[in-house]
């Protein structure tokens, strides 16, 4: 059981949008910033969203991060088959003193 | 632009000891944490611990605290996840992950992966 949680799947058609959630509590994402990272099928995780919103060098703006409160998210616009893969949320747990993951949300796109 | 480069995939039986190593370049490797990052089959991103080359700090997750080690050799620019006693729960990818800046969860590169197969 990840202490970040994630909606274990997601689809979309081509075009459309998608978002994905991370919740978590006031010792992670409510304290600190919320990380984002793609993983697609055999390959190391990529780095997406970092500071909650802010994209990574090289990386589409149809990709955007947003945070309130305990809950973060990322949305997709514009989605291509490239983007199927699997997507992790991350931040800091000062209860922890420690980087915790979300446990991953398999996006499909139809 | 940085580069993490672990070492190749490895074939262990249970009980043998192993040492998987990620070799930073391009960039100043004793200003940056690495981290490790274990990933079983099928499985999601579990953070196994983080080390400081400037100075070996070292942090563990509770979840892996006394299962590994995590060491440094500065003079080669390359960290080190190490095991004393395989198991087969311990079959897994493991990566190596750079920490953009102070303690936290934002890692800008990501070395490629080592493949674990404990197996008798």
């Amino acid at each position: 059981q990840s202490v970040l949680t994630q909606s274990p799947s997601a689809s979309g058609t081509p075009g459309q949008r998608v978002t994905i959630s991370c919740s978590g509590s006031g010792s992670n994402i409510g304290s600190t910033t919320v990380n984002w990272y793609q993983q697609l099928p055999g390959t190391a995780p990529k780095p997406l969203i970092y500071r909650d919103n802010q994209r990574r060098s090289g990386v589409p703006d149809r990709f955007s991060g947003s945070k309130s409160g305990t809950s973060a998210s990322l949305a997709i616009s514009g989605l291509q088959s490239e983007d199927e893969g699997d997507y992790y949320c991350a931040a800091w747990d000062d209860s922890l003193n420690g980087v915790v993951f979300g446990g991953g949300t398999k996006l499909t796109v139809l | 632009e940085a580069q993490l480069v672990q070492s190749g995939a490895e074939m262990k039986k249970p009980g043998e000891s192993l040492k998987i190593s990620c070799q930073g370049s391009e960039y100043r490797f004793t200003s940056y944490w690495i981290a490790w990052v274990r990933q079983m089959p099928g499985k999601g991103l579990e953070w196994m611990g983080i080390i400081y080359p400037g100075d070996s700090d070292t942090r563990y997750s509770p979840s892996f605290q006394g299962q590994v080690t995590i060491s440094v050799d500065k003079s080669i620019s390359t960290t080190y996840l190490q095991w004393s006693s395989l198991k087969a729960s311990d079959t897994a990818i493991y990566y190596c992950a750079r920490l953009s800046g102070v303690l936290g969860s934002d890692f800008d590169y990501w070395g490629q992966g080592t493949l674990v197969t404990v197996s008798s």
